[in-house]
């Protein structure tokens, strides 16, 4: 079974300064996904950025970016610029490919970032 | 485009009762999960739906809970009886490549 560590469970951040939240994960399959989700104090799960594991490319959404090495399992979430709207729970989640059929996510037990103003 | 809905938000039951939840996924989502997280961990899978079929259920205390998803599209999920170690929030998410949330049902027994 797959599994989900992230092994800060809390972080700060200044605003406007950049932080790295690390998450490392087990797997025996070779074709999967990596995501990390935001969960503000509202309790909305909500999609921060998503990489497959067939590219090579680190997937970037605007001020977050991730840095993914497959062969050392680790996929680290760095956000730049930080923002007082960035201040949340970060949960990072492995799913199986869907030609698997059974594509739940499971997660690490999140970090809490906390951003300084 | 709507996302996934849920009710009620909150609810507060004492143990031995049972509770209810709803969930409606996003349109033309075949796929519908639930997930249950506990205070300070990462959710994990209860049940998952592919249409109206089940896919994975073996996380589910089938004792207790009970998940139907009758035509496909909106689903229930059962507590009966409740007890105090299920207080949690109980996630909705629907999605096959990525998998989006809603807002969830704080559960509290007492």
């Amino acid at each position: 079974a797959q599994t989900v560590t992230q092994s800060q469970p809390e972080m700060s951040v200044q605003e406007a300064e950049t932080v790295t939240l690390s998450c490392t994960y087990d797997t025996s399959e070779s074709d999967y996904y990596l995501f990390w989700y935001k969960q503000p104090p509202s309790r909305q799960m909500i999609l921060v950025i998503r990489q497959e594991a067939y590219k090579q490319q680190n997937a970037t959404e605007n001020r977050f970016s991730v840095n993914f090495q497959k062969a050392a399992k680790s996929f680290s979430l760095k956000i730049s610029d930080s923002q007082l709207g960035d201040a949340a729970m970060y949960f990072c989640a492995y799913r199986s490919p869907a030609y698997s059929g059974n594509t739940p996510l499971v997660f690490g037990k999140g970090t809490r970032l906390s951003v300084i103003a | 485009e709507a996302g996934v809905a849920q009710s009620p938000r909150y609810k507060i039951i004492e143990k031995r009762q049972s509770v209810a939840f709803w969930c409606n996924p996003i349109s033309g989502h075949a796929t519908l999960y639930w997930y249950q997280q506990i205070l300070g961990q990462g959710p994990k899978l209860l049940i998952q739906f592919q249409n109206n079929g089940v896919v994975d259920d073996s996380q589910l205390p089938k004792d207790r809970f009970s998940a139907e998803r009758l035509k496909g599209v909106d689903s229930t999920l059962k507590i009966q009886p409740a007890k105090l170690e299920d207080s949690a929030v109980y996630l909705c998410a629907s999605g096959l490549g990525t998998q989006y949330f809603g807002p969830g049902t704080r559960l509290l027994v007492l």
